[in-house]
């Protein structure tokens, strides 16, 4: 069992729908939960950083840690074609553990 | 913004030859990762660093493969020999640390072809 999993997707959305994406995790040293967004060709870009379990809002976007089902999500509210990305949950305790990625695409 | 500097952004080469790749990490930042992206595997760590002192390269293929952080400004990662399994992106990223963390940058990457 990989220490992070993540549904490669591809995941289709209308514009304006809500957006879950979602990571499971088997390594309970992990303290810090991040998710990326990646356009093509481009390096990852840090969207949201949370640390133990609860929610957290930025925008459009709210992250969610659940540490006692070693599980994590990220949802987008009123989804844009501009969110058309590779979204990586990342996680880390001494080092740095990435999710492959769930692709996106938010269709107009 | 700040930002990771990664040069070169692509390099074709032959296989056999070495390569060179190069981070400029953001000024500050205490930590520099050293990741590898292909289709197949995702990003997959290669090296890290804190305060310049190697603290994991246990994801490198030890034969081949280098990581050194001469000064706090240039992390350098060298392949010697190039097989063309190491065709793939090479991400820098850096971050502060310090006590908790706080998230890491990632520079755009350089792109690998071993032919």
């Amino acid at each position: 069992q990989k220490e992070v999993e993540q549904d490669p997707g591809p995941l289709s959305v209308p514009e304006g729908a809500i957006v879950s994406l979602n990571c499971t995790y088997s390594n309970s040293a992990f303290q810090y939960f991040m998710w990326y967004r990646q356009y093509s060709r481009k390096g990852p870009e840090l969207l949201m950083y949370t640390y133990s379990s609860g929610n957290k809002e930025d925008g459009r976007f709210t992250a969610q840690v659940d540490k006692s089902s070693k599980y994590i999500s990220l949802f987008i509210r009123d989804s844009q074609p501009s969110d058309s990305a590779t979204y990586l949950c990342a996680m880390q305790d001494s080092t740095l553990t990435f999710g492959k990625g769930t692709m996106l695409l938010v269709s107009p | 913004d700040a930002r990771v500097t990664q040069t070169p952004r692509h390099k074709v080469t032959e296989m056999g030859q070495e390569v060179t790749m190069r981070c400029q990490p953001i000024l500050g930042h205490n930590t520099v990762f050293w990741y590898r992206q292909t289709m197949m595997q995702g990003l997959e760590l290669l090296a890290y660093f804190r305060n310049r002192a190697p603290l994991d390269d246990s994801g490198m293929p030890k034969d081949r493969f280098s990581a050194e952080m001469p000064d706090a400004t240039l992390a350098t990662l060298k392949i010697q020999p190039s097989e063309p399994r190491d065709s793939a992106v090479y991400f820098c990223a850096s971050g502060l640390v310090f006590g908790q963390s706080y998230g890491y940058t990632f520079g755009s990457g350089t792109r690998l072809t071993v032919v």
